[in-house]
């Protein structure tokens, strides 16, 4: 069955920590991953998304996601992490006409 | 600027009423989605559509129908509200262009069923 799994539901960092989240999916054909995030109060947007190659895909707000096809995993990550990326991040993978989510993985910033 | 609105952003209603949530999109997208938002659940799926008068079951259906007579236009209803509906319920639209396309959201509307 086709799925995505998000293994931290909750996340806590300090501001200028490193950041990486994980995601892996199962998926039977051609894969196309998404990162989402949700600030609060305002609706889902696109982080970034992998269609085709480079394996290492660049978003926006300094966000990057690795693509590695043996792990089945699409890993977010930010090097320096600011109060402002306080917020929930969702993975998601291509279906027929729908995308697939995963949970969710709140992410809390401290100043 | 793409938009995907959706009309209202809180509700609170009765148990057993009808409820009407609508969602327009301005981007001529074929497929429009609803999802529930849940803590702890992600998105889940409720109904689907890919073309006008189209519509296909998602994870979720029972309880609720949906109506597609626009294109730019989907609409979910609750035939009869429960307190277990209370949710965030989420529109999406998506081009008809492959699985590397993004889809677009609105803001949400949360619905709290007395």
């Amino acid at each position: 069955a086709q799925s995505v799994s998000q293994h931290n539901h909750h996340v806590i960092l300090s501001e200028a920590a490193s950041l990486e989240l994980g995601c892996n999916y199962s998926y039977g054909g051609t894969v196309n991953l998404f990162w989402y995030v949700q600030y609060p109060g305002q609706h889902l947007q696109l982080l970034l998304k992998y269609f085709s190659g480079d394996p290492l895909v660049k978003g926006i707000k300094g966000f990057e996601a690795e693509f590695i096809k043996s792990k089945f995993s699409f890993n977010l990550r930010k090097p320096s992490v600011q109060w402002s990326d306080t917020a929930e991040y969702f993975c998601a993978v291509n279906g027929n006409y729908q995308l697939i989510w995963g949970a969710g993985t709140k992410l809390i910033i401290k100043p | 600027d793409v938009k995907v609105t959706q009309s209202s952003r809180y509700l609170v209603k009765r148990t057993g009423e009808k409820v009407f949530l609508e969602c327009v999109q301005d981007m001529d997208h074929e497929n429009m989605f609803w999802y529930r938002q849940d803590p702890g659940l992600g998105l889940r799926l409720i109904y689907f559509s890919y073309d006008v008068k189209m519509k296909e079951k998602g994870d979720i259906p029972e309880g609720y129908s949906v109506s597609r007579e626009k294109k730019e236009r989907f609409s979910l209803i609750l035939e009869s509200a429960s307190t277990n509906q209370t949710s965030m319920y989420l529109c999406a639209s998506r081009p008809l262009t492959g699985g590397a396309s993004e889809a677009f959201f609105g803001q949400g509307t949360r619905l709290t069923v007395v």
